[in-house]
């Protein structure tokens, strides 16, 4: 199936430290969503963007939705050891009148305390 | 408090079995989805389903089967004609088909 490309594909930082990583496609969406997992849990969404421009905060967490509707970026402020895990991405596209849900591989990020 | 389940955590299974994942939510959506994760891997999808008595196939739909008896129930049977079953096996479901998708806690499949 079609994916997206999200970068990088893993991170090691040092605690405090601020963290980016993007995601980007040749289609155009509708809604960007990111996701954090826990090693051995499910996702849990963490922003979702609606609007191209759009910029969304929650807590030190920042994304936004590319003016293109092609891309994505998170950003991360002052890290903590909590931040570890694995972020996706995820796109939606009304394809055709047939809604689907395109999902990055994932940017694995470890925190050094 | 509004969620999905899924259960078990763990299941482990000898090959040649049939085996059911439970996944239920009682946040009244109308889509639920399965997912199969693989190390290092994103998410795959299995199936999904938008209404009741309703599913179509996902991008792995081979040696899967499910059903959607009830709007909070959608169970996964992972049949002997699946190849490489071990695996993460996650549930979602969102309000609308393909909205934000919220997950359950995964059960994670050993086959042997």
């Amino acid at each position: 199936g079609q994916q997206l490309n999200q970068s990088p594909q893993s991170m090691f930082i040092q605690e405090g430290e601020d963290v980016s990583m993007n995601c980007t496609s040749s289609s155009i969406f509708n809604t960007w969503l990111w996701y954090k997992q826990d090693p051995g849990e499910g996702p849990v969404l963490l922003i979702a963007l609606y609007k191209a421009g759009e910029l969304t905060s929650n807590g030190r967490l920042t994304a936004q939705f590319g003016i293109t509707r092609k891309d994505s970026f998170l950003n991360i402020s002052a890290s903590i050891p909590s931040d570890v895990g694995i972020y996706f991405c995820a796109g939606q596209t009304n394809a055709g009148n047939n809604r689907k849900l395109i999902w990055g591989l994932g940017t694995s990020l470890a925190v050094n305390p | 408090d509004g969620g999905i389940t899924q259960s078990p955590k763990y299941l482990f299974r000898k090959e040649g079995q049939n085996v059911t994942l439970s996944c239920e939510q009682n946040l009244n959506h109308d889509a639920m989805y399965w997912y199969r994760q693989d190390p290092g891997q994103g998410l795959r999808l299995i199936y999904y389903s938008q209404i009741v008595n309703d599913f179509q196939k996902g991008d792995i739909a081979e040696g899967y089967s499910v059903s959607r008896e009830k709007k909070e129930s959608f169970p996964l049977t992972v049949t002997s004609a699946q190849k490489n079953p071990t695996a993460f096996y996650l549930c979602a479901s969102s309000y609308g088909p393909f909205y934000e998708q919220y997950f359950g806690p995964g059960t994670r499949l050993t086959v042997t």
